[in-house]
């Protein structure tokens, strides 16, 4: 079943926040989120597996929360690059085949 | 190469024809996913491929859709009797054993 993304689309002015949120109806082994930009291939951004780790990368960050089968993408300090569209992909381990659920996305949009 | 690499980048074909579409992994990636993702929609899985087990082909959407991945590196997705309703771009994406995924830049297929 397919985790479900919110908010489906964020407005933001360059230096500003956002929260992406990514839930799972069933229990998470992995979490993976990637970027879109229009036309291009879903970049890789981190992976986080389950117990609760948070990592980050230049001013984006997630966590992973295991007992809310739950995975948020923090996007500090916005800059224009991180425009795009943001996918988490959840993995519910090998007995699930060990392939990637996607959400449906979320479109962030930054303006100067 | 550096990357994963697919070809055509675009296929135009006429509904009822078949095509076929070729992915060439990282190097080393014994992982291999093939996704189809609809205009201003998410990643749809199709089939996964690891190492030398039997693929995942939970989903493909119907039984004109198959792969195959030869030596365990090339894959080729195959559409037969093509129709309008599979007009999408076809990713293909490939990593190390429930490691990160890196994705090609598709194949955008069109369905007349």
């Amino acid at each position: 079943q397919q985790p479900v993304q919110s908010p489906q689309a964020v407005i933001l002015r360059e230096g500003e926040d956002a929260v992406i949120n990514c839930s799972s109806s069933k229990a998470l082994y992995s979490v993976h989120w990637y970027r879109q930009k229009h036309g291009e291939a879903p970049i890789f951004l981190m992976i986080l597996l389950k117990g609760g780790e948070q990592k980050g990368h230049d001013k984006i960050s997630a966590s992973f929360n295991e007992k809310k089968q739950q995975s948020s993408l923090y996007l500090t300090a916005s800059q224009l690059s991180y425009s795009g569209t943001y996918f988490c992909g959840t993995g519910y381990g090998k007995a699930a085949g060990n392939k990637l659920t996607f959400g449906g996305g979320t479109r962030v949009l930054v303006k100067p | 190469g550096a990357g994963v690499s697919q070809s055509p980048s675009n296929k135009v074909t006429e509904k009822g024809k078949d095509v076929e579409l070729r992915c060439d992994p990282i190097s080393g990636h014994t992982a291999l996913y093939w996704y189809r993702q609809s205009l201003g929609q998410g990643l749809e899985f199709l089939i996964y491929f690891q190492g030398n087990s039997a693929p995942d082909k939970s989903g493909l959407p119907s039984d004109r859709f198959s792969a195959e991945r030869t030596g365990g590196s090339v894959s080729t997705l195959t559409i037969q009797r093509t129709q309008q309703e599979d007009s999408a771009v076809y990713l293909c994406a490939t990593g190390i054993y429930q490691e990160t995924q890196y994705f090609g830049p598709g194949t955008r297929l069109l369905v007349l």
